[in-house]
């Protein structure tokens, strides 16, 4: 099993749509979850962080986090075209000073 | 507030050269991670520096290394290209406090190696 994996997509919503996007992780000893987007040809850009059991909400964006079940998910409320891009989950145990990136969802909004 | 600045943008080498890349993280920022980033592989863990001292390393060959400055600058270099070194390689900084900081990413360096 990959250490974090997520399901490539794509995944097609229209707009106005909450996305869905899932990651899970292999271990237990994972304690913080990151969610990255990545429009094509640009470099990652950090939308949340998330370290406790439960949802932390940030405006559109809501993660959530469920250490039981080694899952990590991140919900677009009102979906924008200019959401459409690659969303890439990372893991980083603690104390290892590495993040463990996930091959990303390409999340595509349609008008 | 600067972000993380990453030099050159881009990169043309030829098999059995190397390269130096260069990265400015954040003011403040005491943290630089690096990343290559390739379609296949997606992105995966170089190596990790915090006050000079290298405190992780990825399963990278060791033609990969870095290093980085008192100022936190970093850089990494990597000799004896092989054409499968071709990626974007990134940077990321961090302001350590807390358990896990938040790493952002400069615009990348794309090196190709033909």
């Amino acid at each position: 099993q990959k250490e974090v994996e997520q399901n490539s997509g794509p995944l097609s919503v229209p707009e106005g749509a909450i996305a869905s996007l899932n990651c899970t992780y292999s271990d237990r000893v994972s304690q913080s979850f990151f969610w990255y987007r990545q429009y094509s040809g640009k470099s990652p850009e950090l939308i949340m962080s998330i370290y406790s059991n439960g949802d932390k909400e940030d405006g559109r964006f809501t993660a959530q986090l469920n250490k039981a079940s080694q899952y990590v998910s991140l919900l677009i409320r009102d979906s924008q075209p200019s959401d459409s891009a690659t969303y890439l989950c990372a893991r980083e145990r603690a104390g290892s000073y590495q993040l463990t990136f996930g091959k990303g969802t390409k999340l595509s909004v349609i008008p | 507030k600067a972000g993380v600045t990453q030099t050159p943008r881009y990169l043309i080498k030829t098999r059995g050269q190397q390269v130096t890349l260069s990265c400015s993280p954040i003011s403040g920022h005491r943290s630089v991670s690096w990343y290559q980033q390739t379609p296949g592989q997606g992105l995966q863990f170089l190596f990790e520096y915090f006050s000079e001292t290298q405190r992780n390393k990825g399963n990278f060959p060791g033609r990969f290394s870095g290093r980085q400055f008192s100022n936190s600058r970093s850089e990494m270099n990597v000799s004896t290209l092989e054409l499968g070194d071709s990626a974007l390689y990134l940077c990321a900084s961090s302001l350590v406090v807390g358990k896990a900081p938040e790493a952002f990413f400069g615009q990348g360096t794309r090196l190709t190696v033909v």
